[in-house]
Parts: structure tokens; C-alpha cells; sequence
């Protein structure tokens, strides 16, 4: 079956305009995970969705960023007034049900420029 | 703060020789899972380890897991210039549902 996408693959923006991206899991896994990674860094988690209870949002930098999972499929992470330090590369994973013991399975990823 | 710690930061090697990478973490974990990562891009799993386990196996991959230290190994023999790559180690709570913290991870070089 398919794996993770991320849409859009690249995406250059001036500071502070907004931006969307997107991220579909497998399908039936109920748990879905956003990552940020700058460049020669390791993950950092942003957000975390797991079935129909609230997301973890410990991560989440600034007010600015946020994210929604509709229907309990689809992630959108939204930037609002991107700034420069926000340029990196924005990384979604899925697994079965969220368990720390499960495995994660990774988007391609977003890489996020802004200028 | 970071949970999993990587060493070395990198690792350059020829093909065929072995490649040992080192995690350390802080807290209890349930398991320990290693990751790698082409290009900057989406991460692979490689192999997890419970915390009831020493030893694992997976092809040319061995992990070892001493929780007493609070760190793993991940050790790949042979090594071809495909592995080259950045390799993470991840962590997982000891219970429930949450996410995994990731160290670093080690880059390495494998020169024809």
C-alpha cells in the first residue's frame, strides 16, 4: 500500500506570508506525528495526534504554528507570519495506534525556504 | 532536552569495514528503536529493541542495549557505500501512547 506523502515536496515563501502543508498517513493508522528538522540537526517533535483524543501540542514553537487533522486522515501544519529561523525541513509520520513501542513510518518531507 | 544522544557526531569509513554508532538517553524507555536517513529526507526504520532485550539482530545490523548504562549500539558490518547515510536513535516512553524523542544521530560516510 502507499506510504506517507507530504505536499508540497519544496516550498519557498517571503517572511510573513503563511503556509500550509500537508501531510496524508497510511491509511488506518491512527496516530500522526509532525517533526521539524533544520538543516544537520535531529528531529524535533512539533505535534502529535493520536486517535480521537487531544493532540500534544508540547512541542509546538510559537504561537504561530498550529496543525488539524481532519476526520481523523489528513494533517495540515500551518505557519502563520513565517519567519527566516522557520526554514527547514517539515517531517510527518504515521503509525498503528501511537503506542511508544510502535514504529514510525516517515514522509518524504517539506522543505521550507523563507527569505 | 533531547533524549537520545548520538556518537560520534560522524563517522567516515571504508567499504567492508564495520561501523559502530553509540546512544545514550536519560530517562526509563520501553524500547529503543535506530532510524536512518537519506539526503535529508524521510527516516527508515531499522530495528527496535525492548527493554527486555541485550541483543538484536538484522542482516548486517546488530544493536545492543544495556539499560543499566542507558545506552545502545548500533554496529553494521561490512558496510557498503548505500550506508551512507544519518542514522538516529529514538526512544519511546515506558507506557501509553506518546511519541519518540530523537538524538542527533551520526552521519556516516562510506568511501568506495
Amino acid at each position: 500500500g502507499a506510504g506517507v506523502s507530504q505536499s508540497p515536496s519544496n516550498k519557498v515563501t517571503e517572511k510573513g506570508k503563511d503556509v500550509e502543508l500537508r501531510c496524508d498517513p497510511i491509511s488506518g493508522h491512527t496516530a500522526l506525528y509532525w517533526y521539524r528538522q533544520s538543516l544537520g540537526q535531529g528531529l524535533e517533535f512539533l505535534i502529535y495526534f493520536q486517535g480521537n483524543s487531544a493532540p500534544d501540542k508540547s512541542g509546538l514553537p510559537s504561537d504561530r504554528f498550529s496543525a488539524e487533522r481532519t476526520g481523523g486522515s489528513v494533517s495540515t501544519l500551518t505557519i502563520q507570519r513565517t519567519q527566516q529561523e522557520d526554514s527547514a525541513v517539515y517531517l510527518c509520520a504515521s503509525s498503528i495506534s501511537g503506542r511508544a513501542q510502535e514504529t514510525q513510518y516517515f514522509g518524504p518531507g517539506t522543505r521550507l525556504l523563507v527569505l | 532536552s533531547q533524549q537520545g544522544e548520538e556518537d560520534p557526531q560522524a563517522l567516515s569509513i571504508q567499504e567492508g569495514e564495520n561501523a559502530t554508532m553509540n546512544c545514550s538517553y536519560k530517562t526509563s524507555i520501553n524500547n529503543l528503536q535506530w532510524y536512518r536517513q537519506n539526503s535529508g529526507r524521510g527516516l527508515v526504520h531499522l530495528i527496535l529493541i525492548r527493554s527486555n532485550e541485550r541483543e538484536k539482530h538484522s542482516g548486517r545490523l546488530r544493536v545492543t542495549l544495556d539499560t543499566s548504562k542507558k545506552s545502545s549500539s548500533l554496529l553494521i558490518t561490512a558496510s557498503r557505500a548505500a550506508d551512507t547515510a544519518s542514522y538516529f536513535c529514538a526512544t519511546g516512553k515506558p507506557s501509553g501512547y506518546s511519541t519518540l524523542t530523537f538524538g542527533k544521530g551520526t552521519m556516516l560516510l562510506v568511501s568506495p
